[in-house]
């Protein structure tokens, strides 16, 4: 079965610093993949998606960055955070075209904190 | 993209039956409608999905209309547990690259 992992489950870190957020994924191949970030109380912001290795899209700009060096693995980088960072943020993926699928998993979320 | 609306907030009691409804105007040919449900932090998961007619699996049922422009949500008997956000998506999910914007969903309270 299809699994997916995400960590670390929460985060503080202080405004400046980078950061790396790695997902995972088990049991498929050639996912897309997702980063969705969701403020306090707030709804799911599409941050970036992946259709394969090293492709990347964007849907907002900012402080941010992606990258998928393997199949399975999505990767969330900043150089330098700031406040606006915070949040909760979530991978996810959806199997490629002809597969069943029922839409979106989602890994179990990272809380950042930008102190 | 499909552009969902849906209740920002709903009531309830234990044991009732709640319905949750999502308009979707502007639904193309191809497009699926999958509910998710979310508890505080943690990630969306999926409840139900449909195409059209009626679906029901061992957690809710959706009712869909001929033409497609709405979707309904139900949750037979609700219990304290199924308080959460409820988020109607929308689209082509067997397209590679596709993506489902996620509105602000519905934020159910059960109470006792």
């Amino acid at each position: 079965s299809q699994t997916i992992h995400q960590w670390p489950a929460t985060l503080v870190q202080p405004v400046g610093s980078p950061l790396s957020l790695e997902c995972t994924v088990e049991g498929t191949s050639n996912p897309n993949l997702y980063w969705y970030r969701q403020a306090a109380g707030r709804g799911l912001q599409l941050l970036f998606y992946s259709v394969g290795i090293g492709q990347i899209s964007s849907e907002v700009p900012q402080n941010l960055s992606a990258s998928r060096p393997q199949d399975r693995q999505f990767i969330l980088s900043s150089k330098k955070l700031l406040l606006s960072d915070s949040g909760f943020y979530l991978c996810a993926w959806t199997p490629t075209p002809g597969h069943t699928n029922y839409g979106y998993t989602f890994g179990s979320g990272t809380r950042l904190t930008v102190v | 993209l499909a552009k969902t609306t849906q209740p920002i907030s709903m009531d309830s009691y234990e044991g009732q039956e709640v319905n949750i409804t999502c308009s979707h105007n502007n639904i193309a040919t191809n497009d699926y409608i999958t509910w998710y449900q979310q508890f505080p932090s943690q990630g969306p998961r999926f409840i139900i999905q449909g195409y059209k007619t009626k679906v029901t699996n061992e957690v809710a049922s959706l009712f869909i209309p001929a033409d497609r422009k709405s979707s309904t949500l139900s949750l037979p008997r609700v219990s304290l547990s199924d308080t959460a956000v409820y988020y109607c998506l929308v689209g082509d999910v067997g397209n590679a690259g596709n993506m489902l914007t996620f509105g602000g969903g519905t934020r159910l309270m059960v109470k006792p």
